[in-house]
């Protein structure tokens, strides 16, 4: 079974601090892990993925992401926060093979000026 | 080229009533889910086609809630009887995923409101 696990559901950071979104997930086979971000009013639209290579991943935004196989984690960072990165943030994990995707249960990034 | 998209984009029904909500899924696309997402909150899976394969419906919560996907395009999410409690968000999201993994590309949402 699959599940994912996001730490706190509220994270707040001053504009230029740094962004950690911290997500943990459980696989029973090599997993594959997104980051979807979703603005007010709007649906979701992806950040990033990792399926199989390099462990540190590139989004869109400046965003990045770590495969941590020993830990188990994916956490989602930005260097420097911008007001416009205020949205929900959905860590979400896939085993393949037509299996469907688990999501977490989101976090919410505040960023104050 | 054209995304998922949905409709209508809002939907506000009497107590009691039914309704259906529509995705119109990027062509293609092998899989498409339906998730609900209440104010403030994550989101909630409800039903997941993929291909010709038996839906897994594990996520409907009552069975007020049915879907259908017909000719693997076209799904209908239907509410039967409608509660206050269903007021929500209702997302459809479709991917390529055969071998997978792909990432699902999500509408902009149907908003419900059972007065």
């Amino acid at each position: 079974a699959q599940s994912v696990t996001q730490l706190g559901s509220h994270v707040s950071v001053s504009e230029g601090a740094l962004v950690l979104l911290r997500c943990n997930y459980s696989s029973s086979v090599p997993p594959y892990l997104f980051w979807y971000v979703q603005y007010p009013n709007q649906g979701l639209q992806l950040l990033l993925k990792y399926t199989t290579g390099a462990t540190l991943v590139k989004g869109i935004n400046g965003f990045e992401a770590e495969f941590k196989k020993s830990e188990t984690s994916f956490h989602l960072t930005k260097p420097s926060a911008h007001m416009s990165d205020a949205a929900e943030y959905f860590c979400a994990v896939d085993r393949g093979g037509g299996f469907k995707t688990i999501f977490g249960a989101g976090t919410r990034l505040f960023v104050k000026a | 080229g054209a995304g998922v998209s949905q409709s209508p984009s809002n939907k506000v029904t009497e107590k009691g009533k039914d309704v259906e909500l529509r995705c119109d899924p990027i062509s293609g696309h092998t899989a498409l889910y339906w998730y609900r997402q209440s104010l403030g909150q994550g989101l909630e899976f409800l039903i997941y086609f993929q291909g010709n394969s038996a839906p897994d419906k594990s996520g409907l919560p009552s069975d007020r809630f049915s879907a259908e996907r017909t000719g693997g395009s076209v799904s209908t999410l239907t509410i039967q009887r409608t509660q206050q409690e269903d007021s929500a968000v209702y997302l459809c999201a479709s991917s390529f995923s055969r071998d997978g993994p792909y990432e699902q590309y999500f509408g902009p949402g149907t908003r419900l409101t059972v007065t």
